[in-house]
């Protein structure tokens, strides 16, 4: 079952804080976080596994709460670049695949 | 390296043609995957491979097949396009020791319209 984004869009102006949430009605093993600037393949950014610890990218840091079956993205003093569609991916225990979310679409402004 | 790649960038087909797209990577990956992402619906799996000469199906695998005949290749076949199969297929794969979990690397991705 794909898991749930939200928001599905955000507009920040440079320099603010951002917070992605995605959840999933399954116990999860992993969780994925890529980002997708227009026109362009998806990026891995970072994986979060059951048990393991918070994990960063630059200023974007992300966490996965197990008992709640859901992850955060938090990007910090954003930047320009950071404009894109961030997609979680969800894998289960022993599952040879990940499910995607919808996406949130961040827009950053000058 | 040139990680992944996908062969051709843009197609346009007629309702009921037939083609074939083509994934290589040269990072010696042993899975690898096929996408389809559509406004709204994020990246939905189509088929996939964990290895040389192995397939299974992923969330949307009607209307496509797949082969991996080469370790480094995974060909995604359309035996009968149709309107609803118009998207952008993106390729993807992943080292066996990160396990089938482990981070994807994508190619560029093909843009398909049919008519």
């Amino acid at each position: 079952q794909q898991p749930v984004q939200s928001p599905q869009a955000v507009i920040l102006r440079e320099g603010e804080d951002a917070v992605i949430n995605c959840s999933s009605s399954k116990a999860l093993y992993s969780v994925h976080w890529y980002r997708q600037k227009h026109g362009e393949a998806p990026v891995f950014l970072m994986i979060l596994l059951k048990g393991g610890e918070q994990m960063r990218h630059e200023k974007i840091s992300a966490s996965f709460n197990e008992k709640k079956q859901q992850s955060s993205l938090y990007l910090t003093a954003s930047q320009l670049s950071y404009s894109g569609t961030y997609f979680c991916g969800t894998g289960l225990q022993g599952a040879q695949k990940l499910v995607f979310g919808q996406g949130t679409r961040l827009t950053i402004n000058p | 390296n040139a990680g992944v790649t996908q062969t051709p960038k843009f197609r346009v087909l007629k309702t009921g043609q037939s083609m074939t797209l083509l994934c290589a990577q040269d990072m010696n990956h042993e899975y690898m995957y096929w996408y389809r992402q559509d406004p709204g619906m994020g990246l939905r799996l189509i088929h996939y491979s964990v290895g040389e000469g192995t397939t299974a199906k992923g969330e949307v695998p009607d209307g496509y097949n797949v082969s991996r005949l080469k370790k480094q290749n995974f060909l995604l076949g359309l035996e009968s396009a149709a309107p609803s199969q118009t998207s952008v297929y993106f390729c993807a794969s992943s080292y066996a020791s990160g396990g089938p979990q482990g981070e994807q690397f994508f190619g560029p991705g093909t843009r398909l319209t049919v008519l």
